[in-house]
């Protein structure tokens, strides 16, 4: 089956230093992925939309130059928080879709991220 | 914008009983799709079941089915014979039909299910 893989899986970094985390698509190719977060006990609230070749589209309240998305190529997209400060601290979580509309979308494993 | 609620935060029942978790939704489309997330404590978002709008029969994936009613814009979850390992958190998703698959998902709140021994 349509496999994402997400790394890293943690990380721990100093406030004011930028983290780039990735999301892959192993056996399928995705033209758009999705980056979700998720604080503790919530949902997870669409970030942005990921599209290969283009500019990301972000979702209203997020800052584009906090949250930076290349879409390089047909298999990944990165995702770097910059400038990151505690309340960065998060789970991430990317998305792709394989196959028909009705297929839903395969998640990546997430990356728990915390800004010391 | 669509919503999506999920009215109950948490429900406990017993292994082997049967569960329903609620969800509602508002969106002005005609046409979309429906998902039942699982996130268990590992926290890989996993894909329950879906379901069509156009479609008027409800899903099913062998313990799991959906009671998908369009007029009341409801779709809920009944899980049958639950197992230990049905504990998790569950997420009620909406996506619409445009954008070839561009659009990302909308999730309620969840629901935390504990399935007891």
């Amino acid at each position: 089956g349509a496999v994402v893989s997400q790394h890293p899986s943690r990380v721990i970094c100093k406030s004011g230093t930028s983290v780039k985390i990735e999301c892959r698509s192993l056996d399928f190719q995705a033209t758009t992925m999705f980056w979700y977060r998720q604080f503790p006990k919530q949902s997870l609230m669409l970030m942005a939309t990921s599209n290969e070749g283009s500019k990301a589209t972000y979702e209203q309240g997020v800052e584009k130059d906090k949250f930076l998305i290349n879409h390089a190529s047909l298999t990944l997209s990165t995702l770097t928080v910059t400038s990151a400060h505690p309340e960065d601290s998060s789970f991430y979580i990317c998305s792709a879709r394989a196959g028909a509309l009705n297929y839903g979308y395969t998640f990546g494993s997430g990356t728990r991220l915390t800004v010391v | 914008a669509q919503t999506v609620t999920q009215s109950q935060p948490e429900m406990s029942v017993q292994e082997a009983e049967t569960v329903t978790l609620s969800c509602t939704y508002d969106t002005s489309e005609s046409n979309y799709y429906l998902f039942w997330y699982k996130q268990p404590p590992s926290r890989q978002m996993i894909l329950v079941i879906r379901q069509e709008a156009y479609k008027q029969q409800n899903a099913t994936e062998n313990r799991f089915s959906v009671n998908f009613q369009k007029a009341a814009k409801s779709f809920s979850l009944k899980i049958s014979d639950s197992q230990l390992g049905d504990t998790a958190m569950y997420f009620c998703a909406f996506m619409p039909p445009s954008g070839g698959g561009a659009d990302g998902l909308t999730f309620g709140k969840g629901t935390h299910l504990i399935i007891q021994p």
